[in-house]
């Protein structure tokens, strides 16, 4: 998992601030997915992405979270507003393909940690 | 509502000990992973089982997949402090990497 490259690592955030979170994929992986852990919970599925396009966004809260995956550079997941509950560890995730059953894995990166103050 | 449960939540034993984790659901999956965690660290995967019956084994670790596709079950042969760590399953309903987690077994070998 050591490809999937995820800054910042902790972010430190006060009530009613944004907070942006980025995720660089491995090399040649086009498909990305967030993913949420808050303790002591498995981790939760937020959105899935391609480049520019957002798949599936089933697990994104309705309201403050956005995330993207622009052309160039990374995927962005984006907090408005945080809130004490957004404290949690977002981890994403990339695949080469699709089909991470298949010929892929899934390819996590190392977190980030958002504690809201 | 927890569609994917595992259980223990928490497991300490002694260095050499054998153990199994479960994982259960009242859904079909079209496949499960487990995974490892450790602390600080992102879920890297262990395997993947595909087909109803299926049992993979990696070094000590034993994974089989039920029958029905509804549970899975990780049995660990002489474990090793080097195993500690948190194991989580994950259930897929299809292709693509939108997996349900299970809560996760925190594993503690002490030597």
């Amino acid at each position: 998992n050591a490809g999937v490259m995820q800054n910042p690592r902790h972010l430190v955030r006060r009530r009613g601030q944004e907070a942006r979170l980025r995720c660089s994929p491995m090399k040649g992986h086009s498909h990305v997915y967030w993913y949420r852990q808050l303790p002591e919970e498995g981790l939760k599925f937020m959105v899935y992405l391609q480049k520019e396009n957002i798949i599936d966004e089933s697990g994104m809260p309705k309201e403050r979270f956005s995330a993207e995956f622009p052309k160039e550079g990374p995927s962005i997941l984006r907090i408005q507003q945080v809130v004490r509950g957004d404290s949690a560890a977002y981890f994403c995730a990339s695949s080469k393909t699709r089909d991470t059953l298949g010929t892929g894995e899934l390819f996590f990166g190392e977190g980030s940690r958002l504690t809201v103050l | 509502t927890q569609l994917l449960e595992q259980s223990p939540q928490f497991l300490s034993i002694q260095e050499g000990e054998n153990l199994t984790v479960y994982c259960n659901s009242s859904s079909v999956f079209s496949s499960l992973q487990w995974y490892r965690q450790e602390p600080g660290e992102g879920p890297v995967l262990l395997v993947t089982v595909v087909t109803g019956g299926e049992v993979k084994k990696l070094k000590r670790l034993t994974f089989q997949f039920g029958d029905a596709r509804k549970d899975s079950s990780l049995h660990i042969t002489a474990a090793q402090p080097g195993d500690t760590g948190l194991y989580l399953c994950a259930g897929a309903r299809g292709q693509g990497g939108k997996l349900i987690f299970g809560q996760g077994t925190e594993l503690s070998v002490k030597p």
